[in-house]
């Protein structure tokens, strides 16, 4: 696509429910960053794609965070027993990798409140 | 350990002037440096990117310099608007295979 397209833009769900957040990045991007930004904060790094490689998970805040990338591709962010603090806007990017390129480009984000 | 530091954190200048925003980074080994703008509420909109190999890079009124031996770059915006408000985060690669990181970012007001 065009850009990095995220979904749902804005999710509000109950305390203890698991959720789903999905990016499809840049067609040819092999790099694919999950990040979480709280209210009035900076980027918080959860996650890691490249190619085949294995993913570098050391952003995770806990064993609720998961996130796989089908096929090189579409990624999925799932959180499972959701928590207050959780709330936060999750903003996925990606880009190509290579000599003179590194440019990162980055979705609208989806926006997720735990009640 | 790479650490990104922007100063001022905030700043409100009147429409028409120029100015700029400052990133500094304690290991001059980069690979690149890339400044975005984020705007309230929106996802993070790529400025400029300059690789280690560069000086400078301009895009309309933006002009973003590298000095890697000082550990510093600088987004300079000339004729500055209010559209131009938002935050702005300047963000350091240390290779081409990995993450970023990130300064806290300038949030900038531009007064009409």
């Amino acid at each position: 696509g065009a850009g990095v397209s995220q979904s749902p833009s804005n999710k509000v769900t109950e305390k203890g429910k698991d959720v789903e957040l999905r990016c499809d990045p840049i067609s040819g991007h092999t790099a694919l960053y999950w990040y979480r930004q709280s209210l009035g904060q900076g980027l918080e790094f959860l996650i890691y794609f490249q190619g085949n490689s294995a993913p570098d998970k050391s952003g995770l805040p806990s064993d609720r965070f998961s996130a796989e990338r089908t096929g090189g591709s579409v990624s999925t962010l799932t959180i499972q027993r959701t928590q207050q603090e959780d709330s936060a806007v999750y903003l996925c990017a990606s880009r190509r990798q290579g000599e003179g390129t590194g440019e990162l480009f980055f979705g609208e984000g989806s926006r997720l409140t735990v009640l | 350990k790479q650490e990104v530091t922007q100063i001022p954190a905030a700043l409100s200048v009147p429409e028409g002037e120029n100015l700029v925003l400052n990133c500094s980074f304690t290991d001059s080994a980069i690979y690149n440096l890339q400044w975005f703008r984020q705007d309230p509420g929106k996802g993070l909109t790529s400025l400029l990117l300059i690789q280690s190999s560069q000086r400078e890079q301009t895009s309309g009124r933006l002009n973003a310099s590298l000095d890697k031996s000082s550990g510093r770059s600088t987004l300079y915006i000339a004729a500055s608007q209010p559209g131009d408000s938002a935050t702005y985060l300047c963000a350091v690669g240390m290779d081409s295979n990995y993450q970023l990181i990130w300064g806290a970012g300038t949030k900038l007001i531009i007064k009409p």
